[in-house]
Formats: structure tokens, sequence, C-alpha cells
């Protein structure tokens, strides 16, 4: 059975500071690796993907991937009123196959 | 910016009765997906489409499902004989086929499917 767990909040920070947001995994071959926000009543909406082990910077967005681990991240540097919204890690195994969704982390940010 | 397309964004249903989704996926895409999110729960993993024919299915992609893609656009899924428990907001996605993986997939506003 193919697992992502994530912490399901809510999660509330002060506007202004860095949400920080995990995710682990249970499949060890899993190459591909993605979070999405999703707003209440609406579909997920991609905020980054990532492949590697790592860092990686979009904008405000950073996603870190540790394969070692099966851990995957996002921080949320300024998080902003608007960044609140559940968050869904989700984790690809191979080309062209479903993604495997946690049940997503609710992030609350306070104005 | 190219985007997935559902239709109906609503569908009201009496129990037993058969339902269609609807999908339009970008235009350059091959791979096509289902998904649900029963109020509250996470999203699931139905069934996938790729050349003409089914990749891959969950648990839930029972005889009662089925998908189609009957023209070159639109890709259907097919609900027979609708139960209580199929009230859910349905995803459709779809990923372009690149390399060395493919891409993200990208998701339709979904249809919301109330089954009276």
């Amino acid at each position: 059975q193919k697992e992502v767990e994530q912490n399901s909040g809510p999660l509330s920070v002060p506007e202004g500071a860095i949400a920080s947001l995990n995710c682990t995994y249970s499949d060890r071959v899993s190459q591909s690796f993605f979070w999405y926000r999703q707003y209440s009543g609406k579909s997920p909406e991609l905020i980054m993907s990532i492949y590697s082990n790592g860092d990686k910077e979009d904008g405000r967005f950073t996603a870190q991937l540790n394969k070692a681990s099966q851990y995957v991240s996002l921080l949320i540097r300024d998080s902003q009123p608007s960044d609140s919204a559940t968050y869904l890690c989700a984790v690809q195994i191979n080309y062209g196959q479903n993604f495997v969704f946690g049940p997503g982390t609710r992030l609350s940010v306070l104005p | 910016e190219p985007e997935v397309t559902q239709t109906p964004s609503h569908q009201v249903t009496q129990m037993g009765q058969e339902v269609i989704l609807r999908c339009v996926p970008i235009s350059n895409h091959l791979y096509f997906y289902w998904y649900r999110q029963i109020l509250g729960q996470k999203v699931e993993f139905l069934v996938s489409f790729y050349n003409n024919e089914i990749s891959e299915k969950s648990e839930i992609f029972d005889d009662q499902f089925s998908v189609e893609r009957p023209d070159g656009s639109n890709f259907t899924l097919k609900i027979r004989s609708t139960k209580l428990e199929d009230s859910a907001m349905y995803f459709c996605a779809s990923s372009e086929a690149g390399a060395p993986r493919t891409g993200p997939q990208h998701f339709g506003d979904g249809t919301r499917l109330s089954i009276l």
C-alpha cells in the first residue's frame, strides 16, 4: 500500500512568518514529488514540483527533497493571509502513473 | 494559459441512474486521469488513460465505472448505476509526455456529484 503522510493541522502562523509543511512517503522508488494548494471547494492548484534531492526555490516557495529519508517539505516565506489553504503533497512513483496524495495540511495565516 | 475544463460543475442524480462527467484535457497532453474527493477526505485516484486505453485503475474503479475518449478532445467518466457513496467531487487531470518524466498533472475545476 503506497502511503503519503502529512500533519493534518491546522498550522497557524502570523502574517510575514515562515510556514513549514512536511510530507513523508512510503515507496522508496518514488520519482516525482509535487505540492498543490487547495482552497475550500476548489481544485488542486500546482505550486511546485521537485525531482532531485536538495532545495528548489520559486518565489516565496522552497521545496526540499530527501529521498534517503523519504521526506519532502515546503517552506512558504513571508506568509500572507491569501496563503491560507490546504496544502497537498503528491507523489508519483513512475512515468505517467497516477499521483498518490497525502491528506493535506491546513494552513491558516493570521493577519 | 491552457486549462482542463470540466462539465457540468454540479450534477444532481437519483440513486441508480447513470451519469457522465465530461472533461476536455489540455490539447497537447497525452496522459489523462480521473480522481475523486469525498467531502473532507483526501484526493483518491480512480483511473489513468493513455494511448486510447486504460493504463492503470484503482480498487475504487469497479465495473460500474468506465472511461472513454470519444473524439480528439473529450475524455469522459461514466458511472452506470450510481450509489449514495458516489457523492463526491470528481476531478479530471492531464499531463504532457515529457522526457525523462511526465509533467505535473493539471486539474480541472471539478464536477460536484450529488446522489439523492
